[in-house]
Order: structure tokens, then C-alpha cells, then sequence
């Protein structure tokens, strides 16, 4: 069965230190997907890419998060300079795209788990 | 703006007994409505999804749920659970055509022996 493959699985980092997590959705999917998940929360939307393009980044704090997603496959979501409240787990899904049957259907994968000292 | 509200946060059930987790959403059209499980320290997998039609939707591990558009409701059920099902479970809410969902806070399920 098709995964999504996110890197590293967990990062240690101490505040103010840059952090990079990477994301390879499944293949063929138009649609990818940067959730955070803060401890005892249900995810929330921090960035949507249609192929290479931003479709939704309404809740990214762009003064310290920024993502990429340049040849419309693979995605780097980075954050500098970490802070403590960063803490989280960060998701990546993926889905077929809208217009596509199973638009609507995420895929998620096993997440980033981040730790900020 | 859609929203989806899980109203407990820890539900305990006995192994073999029913489950019925609930699931309450806000959004002004037909929702698409979801239902995903998360193990510890794991990413989400789907259950089940209701996008139109029956109300009645079966879904993997041998859970079901049911839509209820009077009661903007999509309540998840199992009828005996087994101790693997220990885990958290996310009620989402997505659109026709809109492709993000947004979830719920979440219900931690444990199972007692």
C-alpha cells in the first residue's frame, strides 16, 4: 500500500535553532498537506499545496515557518527559530486533488515528532 | 467556517463491550464527514467516510458510523471492542470541492481487561 514518507520521525532541537522536516506524498497525489498537532489536539491545517502552488497558509506563522513544495512532489516545511511552544507533532498527508475522485481523502503519514528545549 | 466538536475527551470501555463515540459538526452545507484513528506516536489512518447516500457507512476494523442530519451528528460504533482498539480517535468535517479538513479535539479510547 502507498505511503507518505516523512523525515526525521523525531527532532530534539534547542530554541532559537533552525529545524526541517521533509515530506514525500504519495505518488501521483496533486494535493499535500503541513499539519501541527500539539499534544492532546486535533490537528490543524498550517499549509495546503495544490502541485507547487500555496493554496491555503492562512494559519502559518510566516514570521518563523516557511514551506516549500518547488517541483510540485516532495515538501520541506522549515521553522527558525524554534520556540518552546513549537513543540508538537507535524503531519504530512496527501490526496488526489480536487476534481479527482478521493479528493477529500487524506493520507496521512507517521508524522515528525518535535521537541524544543 | 466548519467545525467539528468531540465531547469526550476519555471514554473507557470493557473489552467485548459496544462503543459509541460521538461526533457533533458545524458547516452550512452537506458536510463530507470522516472519522480517522491515531495509535500513539503514529500518523492517522482513515476508518470510514461519508460523502452522500446511506446514512449508515461501514468502515475498517469493524467499525460503522452513522450520519444524522437533523442531529448534525456522526457518531462512531463498534459493537465489541478489542483491546487493540485502544487509541485516539478524530472526527473531521471536510466540502465538496474544498479538499482541507478540519478536526475535532480528539477522544482517547481505553479498554479495560
Amino acid at each position: 500500500e502507498a505511503e507518505v514518507a516523512q523525515s526525521p520521525r523525531y527532532k530534539i532541537t534547542e530554541k532559537s535553532q533552525a529545524v526541517a522536516f521533509w515530506c514525500d506524498p504519495i505518488s501521483g497525489h496533486a494535493t499535500l498537506y503541513w499539519y501541527r498537532q500539539i499534544l492532546g489536539q486535533g490537528p490543524e491545517l498550517l499549509v495546503q499545496f495544490q502541485d507547487e502552488s500555496v493554496v491555503d497558509d492562512s494559519q502559518l506563522p510566516k514570521d518563523r515557518f516557511s514551506a516549500e513544495r518547488l517541483k510540485g512532489v516532495d515538501s520541506t516545511l522549515k521553522i527558525q527559530p524554534a520556540e518552546l511552544g513549537d513543540s508538537a507533532m507535524y503531519l504530512c498527508a496527501s490526496s488526489p486533488g480536487t476534481g479527482y475522485s478521493g479528493a477529500n481523502v487524506l493520507t496521512f503519514g507517521a508524522g515528525s515528532r518535535l521537541t524544543v528545549l | 467556517a466548519q467545525s467539528v466538536t468531540q465531547p469526550d475527551i476519555h471514554i473507557t470501555v470493557s473489552e467485548g463491550a459496544s462503543l459509541e463515540l460521538r461526533c457533533n459538526y458545524s458547516y452550512g452545507a452537506t458536510p463530507y464527514l470522516f472519522w480517522y484513528v491515531q495509535s500513539p506516536g503514529q500518523g492517522l489512518q482513515l476508518l470510514l467516510k461519508y460523502f452522500s447516500g446511506d446514512t449508515l457507512v461501514q468502515g475498517i476494523k469493524g467499525f460503522e458510523a452513522e450520519f444524522k442530519r437533523s442531529q448534525s451528528s456522526f457518531n462512531l460504533r463498534k459493537p465489541s471492542v478489542h483491546w487493540s482498539d485502544a487509541a485516539e480517535y478524530f472526527c473531521a468535517v471536510g466540502a465538496k470541492g474544498y479538499s482541507t479538513l478540519t478536526f475535532g479535539k480528539g477522544t482517547m479510547l481505553l479498554v479495560s481487561p
